[in-house]
């Protein structure tokens, strides 16, 4: 069964500070990793996305990692800000349809304090 | 600019109601998409679109009806609404033909929160 396992379900940390989260996949066959960050009452927005031969990738201050081999890829989030404060989701997207079917997790809820 | 847009971003309505969730994007993608997303859980896909007069079911069983009569939109549909269907919906959009790494980026909408009491 396709499956995205994310953890912590939900973290606190104080501004200035790093934090990483994680993502564990059985998605196969695999096509790519997807990190997106959800504010409270919005759509997702894209953060990174990753292929089977990616291994890292940044966008500001967040870095995506993966490993495929052991199907598990982390984000971490540098020098932390208030609006930083979100929901961050792993997608997993598979090869085995023309749709490119998404897998979801189920969140990260991140809070940062001042 | 180029977005994706949902309206009414809040509904509060009786059991029983019709309602419709509008879907627009400018974009011109041909792939749209409907999910279903109760609060701390997953997104469900409940309904895609390859384009025009395409219309499939997703992975999660659902009572709504979309169609797709023109490119830019993709209006989802309830005859009749129960508590059960209170949920946020998010409409969503991407382009047919993969980029160059060989993915489609999916494009989300703000979502509508639906509550039927």
């Amino acid at each position: 069964k396709n499956q995205v396992e994310q953890s912590p379900q939900s973290l606190i940390i104080l501004e200035g500070k790093n934090c990483t989260l994680q993502c564990n996949y059985t998605v196969s066959p695999f096509s790519n990793l997807r990190w997106y960050k959800q504010d409270t009452g919005r759509g997702p927005v894209s953060l990174t996305i990753m292929t089977f031969s990616e291994n890292t990738k940044s966008n500001g201050r967040y870095t995506a990692t993966l490993d495929a081999d052991t199907k598990q890829s982390s984000l971490h989030i540098t020098a932390s800000q208030l609006s930083d404060s979100a929901s961050y989701i792993c997608v997993v997207s598979d090869r085995g349809s023309t749709l490119g079917r998404l897998y979801f997790g189920r969140g990260t809820q991140l809070t940062v304090w001042p | 600019e180029a977005d994706i847009y949902q309206t009414p971003r809040y509904l509060v309505i009786g059991t029983g109601k019709k309602i419709t969730l509008e879907c627009s994007q400018t974009m011109g993608h041909d792939k749209m998409y409907w999910y279903q997303q109760d609060p701390g859980m997953e997104l469900h896909l409940i309904h895609y679109s390859y384009g025009v007069n395409s219309t499939e079911k997703g992975d999660l069983s659902s009572e709504s009806t979309v169609s797709r009569i023109r490119t830019e939109h993709f209006p989802l549909t309830l005859e009749s609404a129960r508590p059960s269907h209170t949920s946020q919906y998010l409409c969503a959009s991407s382009e047919s033909l993969p980029l160059a790494g060989g993915y489609n980026e999916q494009f989300f909408g703000p979502g509508t929160r639906l509550t039927v009491l």
